[in-house]
Formats: structure tokens, C-alpha cells, sequence
């Protein structure tokens, strides 16, 4: 079962920083924070993951506390095409690396 | 860019029927799933498939559920008999293994079982 926690809905205004924050207080030394999202009912698609180090790459930014309880995901100049459900999810680097989904935050990018 | 290929887009069928969803995942993948999505509720794992063996498997992938990856491109998911519980968005994914973990989602076949 999920094990994060994440605010029910968002909004942001077209090209500002959409922060996205999820609460993973449970997670173990070797679990990693993956972000998927899903616009509309299409298939999720995955925009970033990490273990306890930030990373940034041509979609978003992660930002994982130090302690790991908790991280931001981060879309730097938010579009209308953002507008989607995102998911944090927290999984083991191993075997098949099955995806829990949660129910994640609804990002509406406001015009 | 690859991407993960569903079909039928949409599938209706009566209860009781037997029916089958066709995945084409990303070419040299080696890990390959099966998730589903009920109207308006969260996305479920139902089956990971690796090896040409079922990996891991949810509660939800009971004895009429089965998985298929009969010619090596093609990744099947076959419901014997369907019930109405079952209308959902079912997701095909895959992944290629080593240190890649990110799955590549399909764009879902829509399942309405009358």
C-alpha cells in the first residue's frame, strides 16, 4: 500500500514554480522516491526519483530532506499542459520495483 | 521516442466473456506490468512479469487473471471470466532493467464489461 502522504489538490499560475510536497515519514534507508503523473486518464508517465541526494533533470526538480521524511517536486515554469494528478511514490530499488500509487495531488495550472 | 502500445483502446464485453488486452511494450525491456485503474479511483499493481515469468502479483490477480508474453513483443493480459467489477483503464508498462527503475506507462485500454 502507498505509504505517502500528499495534499488532495494544487494550484499554480501558468509560469510560476509549482511546489509539490509528499510526506514519507515511514520510508526505509533503501526505499527510493519516485514522482509520477497522469494527465487526465492517460497512462502515468514519470518525470523524476531519488534516493537522499537532490536531482534535476529536463522535467522538474527533487528536493528529499535530509532526513529523508519528506521531498518537494518542483516544476520550474508551470504550463497548462501540467495540469495533471501527481504521485509520489516510495519503492524499493530491487526486483521488478512494483508501483504503489496513491491517490497524489490534483496540480490545476491556472492561466 | 518508443512508447508502450495498447489495443483495443476500448473493449466492451458481457459479463461472463473471456477477454484479452494486447501490450506492446518498449522494444529490448526486460520487465513488463499490468495495472488498472477503476473510475475515479487510484491506479492498482496487478502483475509484474520478468523472464517470462510472473514476478510479484496483487490480491487482485486471481485465478481469472493470467499473463502471457507469447511471441516476444507482444505482452497479454487475459480475463476468463469477466465480471462487472472488472470494467477498469488497464495500463500495460515496461522497463528495461539494470539500474533504469522509470516504468513507461500505455495509453490504456478501456474495459467495460455489461
Amino acid at each position: 500500500d502507498a505509504k505517502t502522504t500528499q495534499p488532495t489538490s494544487m494550484d499554480c499560475a501558468e509560469g510560476r514554480a509549482a511546489n509539490l510536497p509528499c510526506n514519507h515519514s515511514t520510508i526505509s534507508g533503501n526505499e527510493y522516491v519516485y514522482w509520477y503523473r497522469q494527465i487526465h486518464s492517460q497512462g502515468p508517465q514519470y518525470i523524476i526519483h531519488g534516493l537522499k541526494n537532490n536531482e534535476t533533470n529536463e522535467m522538474a526538480s527533487l528536493i528529499i530532506t535530509e532526513d529523508r521524511k519528506s521531498s518537494t517536486l518542483i516544476l520550474p515554469h508551470a504550463t497548462l499542459r501540467d495540469t495533471a494528478v501527481y504521485y509520489c511514490i516510495v519503492s524499493y530499488q530491487t526486483g521488478a520495483n512494483n508501483l504503489f500509487f496513491g491517490t497524489g495531488t490534483r496540480l490545476t495550472v491556472i492561466p | 521516442e518508443p512508447e508502450v502500445t495498447q489495443t483495443p483502446s476500448h473493449q466492451v464485453t458481457q459479463m461472463g466473456q473471456e477477454v484479452i488486452l494486447r501490450c506492446v511494450p518498449i522494444s529490448n525491456h526486460l520487465y513488463f506490468y499490468w495495472y488498472r485503474q477503476i473510475l475515479g479511483q487510484k491506479v492498482e499493481f496487478l502483475v509484474s512479469f520478468y523472464n517470462n515469468e510472473i514476478s510479484e502479483k496483487s490480491e487482485i490477480f486471481d485465478d481469472q487473471f493470467s499473463v502471457e508474453r507469447p511471441d516476444g513483443s507482444n505482452f497479454t493480459l487475459k480475463i476468463r471470466s469477466t465480471k462487472l467489477e472488472d470494467s477498469a483503464m488497464y495500463f500495460c508498462a515496461s522497463r528495461s532493467g539494470g539500474i533504469s527503475y522509470e516504468q513507461y506507462f500505455g495509453p490504456g485500454t478501456r474495459l467495460t464489461v455489461t
